[in-house]
């Protein structure tokens, strides 16, 4: 599709179980957000691309969350350990260099029971 | 945690009001930008602004950027039922390419 897809769209997962999802982009964004949203508060910022490297990843909560982008394209969080605390809806947004308008996918509501 | 201050956190207004809300911050933004958000999507841009006192208008839409670089106004005119949802104020720090957003000002309208 022409905007930016993430799957699932719903997961739930038991509390200490491992999770990951996944984020396509929109094709020929270079830039790529990671944020976590709970319910009734704005997105909360955990993670930025530019390319294949993390530019700024000073958002991740504790050092169980994870987020790769080895070819560029496609982005993975990984959340280790998953606590109940960690159950939000996770959005992934993209940009094309030098615009300023981020896209963002429709979320991943994560509930961890 | 949030650095965008957003007022207020709700409003219910009648079909036909004008509507204001505001985000404040104790850093600097380069870029502010105000997006809406509808149940069960993600956020969708409205208006970016990219200078100091600018003032941008999208349709009934009307945005400013504040002089200090430290806040923005989003005003609605003639609000009708579909401007319901939760708006976001977000900024981008100076040099710098990522987001930070406020908490949200939902709006109720009441035809």
């Amino acid at each position: 599709g022409a905007g930016v897809s993430q799957t699932p769209s719903n997961k739930v997962t038991e509390k200490g179980k491992y999770v990951e999802l996944r984020c396509d982009p929109i094709s020929g964004h270079t830039a790529l957000y990671w944020y976590r949203q709970s319910l009734g508060q704005g997105p909360e910022f955990l993670i930025y691309f530019q390319g294949t490297g993390a530019a700024d990843d000073s958002g991740l909560p504790n050092d169980r969350f994870f987020a790769v982008r080895p070819e560029g394209s496609v982005s993975t969080l990984k959340i280790q350990r998953t606590e109940r605390g960690d159950s939000a809806v996770y959005l992934c947004a993209s940009r094309k260099t030098g615009q300023t308008e981020a896209f963002f996918g429709q979320g991943t509501r994560l509930t961890v029971v | 945690g949030q650095q965008l201050n957003q007022s207020p956190q709700s409003m219910f207004i009648q079909e036909g009001e004008d509507v204001s809300m505001n985000c404040t911050s104790s850093s600097i933004f380069n870029t502010w930008l105000w997006y809406k958000q509808d149940p069960g999507e993600g956020p969708v841009l409205l208006i970016a602004l990219y200078k100091a006192g600018e003032l941008t208008s999208n349709g009934r839409l009307t945005a400013q950027f504040g002089i200090t670089r430290k806040d923005s106004f989003l005003n609605i005119s003639a609000s009708i039922p579909s401007d319901v949802g939760i708006y976001f104020c977000a900024g981008r720090p100076y040099n710098n390419n990522d987001m930070r957003f406020g908490a949200g000002t939902r709006l109720t309208v009441k035809p």
